[in-house]
């Protein structure tokens, strides 16, 4: 069983598309994160849930919204799409706090053209 | 805020020689240390961590990392590299709920 699942694992729309990438935990864990890596393989995060709760919302555009059904889903629905969008995403989940370390899914590659 | 630096951001080394990749952080209080890897086309796959106790920790693979307060830094070492081990390595920090990654090092291994 894959602890942190993310669909789908690629993705090519157009601009100004409107598209959704959905992550699952089977780890029982609190907390679910998404980071954007851009081509230079840069690792940034952009949410933080906690129990479904919003707990960090770094500087991203309100394009990107952040949905959590109950705490083993974190889905990332994205708006007018642009070329910048264009990156691998990856889910992340994590158990304890402050020390646990965190799992990641196997990424969502997204293209814009 | 926590930052974390990894002043190299290439690599290369012949198989079987010994490696070193370098890890800077910057966080107040005492940092949970962590190392990842990420093979191409790949998620990121924990290699070990360190938040409290002997500073020397092993982690998979054959790798280790020492964490040294003084000089703010979580080194990641192997005695002998494989051409498996050919990734990309990135050094993160933990603090407030968030782990901050480093800018990554991408490891070459020459035949």
């Amino acid at each position: 069983d894959t602890a942190v699942s993310q669909t789908p694992k690629y993705l090519v729309t157009q601009m100004g598309n409107d598209k959704s990438i959905k992550c699952e935990q089977n780890l029982g864990h609190d907390t679910m994160y998404w980071y954007k890596q851009d081509s230079k393989k840069f690792l940034k995060i952009m949410f933080s849930y906690n129990n479904k709760e919003l707990i960090i919302n770094e500087t991203v555009p309100n394009r990107f919204s952040p949905k959590s059904p109950d705490k083993a889903h974190l889905n990332l629905h994205i708006n007018s799409l642009e070329l910048g969008d264009s990156a691998v995403y990856f889910c992340a989940s994590r158990g304890s706090a402050n020390t646990g370390e965190l799992f990641f899914g196997e990424g969502s590659r997204l293209t814009v053209l | 805020a926590q930052s974390v630096t990894q002043p190299d951001i290439h690599i290369t080394v012949s198989e079987g020689a010994s490696l070193e990749l370098r890890c800077n952080y910057s966080y107040g209080a005492t940092p949970y240390l962590f190392w990842y890897v990420q093979s191409p086309g790949q998620g990121l796959q924990l290699l070990l961590k360190y938040f409290s106790g002997d500073t020397l920790v092993q982690g998979i693979k054959g790798f280790e990392a020492e964490f040294k307060r003084s000089q703010s830094s979580f080194n990641l070492r192997k005695p002998s590299v494989h051409w498996s081990d050919a990734a990309e390595y990135f050094c993160a920090v933990i603090a407030d709920n968030m782990l901050t990654f480093g800018g990554g090092t991408r490891l070459m291994v020459k035949p």
